[in-house]
């Protein structure tokens, strides 16, 4: 089986613009949670989907939104970027939602903010 | 709140040793408890998965042991090589209203020397 996907690998952005992050999970995976990981702050959650609905959300800005079609592929977007937005952007993805399961991760999008 | 530390932040040993590498968590009301392994500039991989029903986990020359009450784990490595030089990444699934949250710490960074 193919592994967590994530497009694109990197990319480069000015302050103020937008950008549009996406994750294909393991076949048959219906959730998906996207993680930013930072040098300070480490891994920090930003939110899962499970069936194309927000099931969970941590406490990023509303300038960080998703969402999950019905593929279960994902995508985040992150509006009027700011330096401070410069990461790596995780996507783990598990068979179902809920407190049991093991999470797999994609190889991550660096993402730097100029 | 609900944290994970790591302690120590870095590591180096030589070949063949075993270690021990430690986590603590806030809060005894888990879900499970996972060790993960990052290699430079690359995604997570899972190496064990403790519920919170379970004291430990084996995989290979990995072990894992959970002890709830005192908010501790640890992760044994018995014959260190320089392949496993990695960042070890413990996380923590806490309950969160009526859902669940995964928590990181921020990791400790292995070096094994030849």
């Amino acid at each position: 089986k193919a592994g967590v996907t994530q497009t694109p690998r990197y990319l480069i952005k000015t302050r103020g613009q937008q950008v549009t992050l996406s994750c294909s999970p393991i076949s048959g995976h219906r959730s998906v949670s996207w993680y930013q990981q930072t040098p300070g702050q480490g891994l920090q959650f930003l939110f899962e989907y499970f069936s194309e609905t927000q099931r969970n959300k941590g406490n990023f800005p509303g300038r960080f939104s998703g969402r999950q079609f019905s593929n279960s592929r994902s995508e985040m977007n992150v509006s009027t970027l700011e330096l401070g937005d410069s990461a790596l952007y995780l996507c783990a993805s598990s068979p179902v939602t809920g407190r049991g399961e093991t999470q797999y991760f994609g190889p991550g999008t660096r993402l730097l903010v100029l | 709140k609900q944290e994970v530390t790591q302690i120590p932040a870095a590591l180096s040993v030589p070949e063949g040793e075993n270690l021990v590498l430690n986590c603590s968590f806030t809060d005894s009301a888990i879900y499970n408890l996972q060790w993960f392994r990052q290699d430079p500039g690359k995604g997570l991989t899972s190496l064990l998965l403790i519920q919170s029903s379970q004291r430990e986990q084996t995989s290979g020359r990995l072990n894992a042991s959970l002890d709830k009450s005192s908010g501790r784990s640890t992760l044994y490595i018995a014959a260190s090589q320089p392949g496993d030089s990695a960042t070890y990444l413990c996380a923590v699934r806490f309950p969160q209203g009526g859902s669940e949250k995964l928590v990181f710490g921020k990791g400790t960074k292995l070096t094994v020397n030849p």
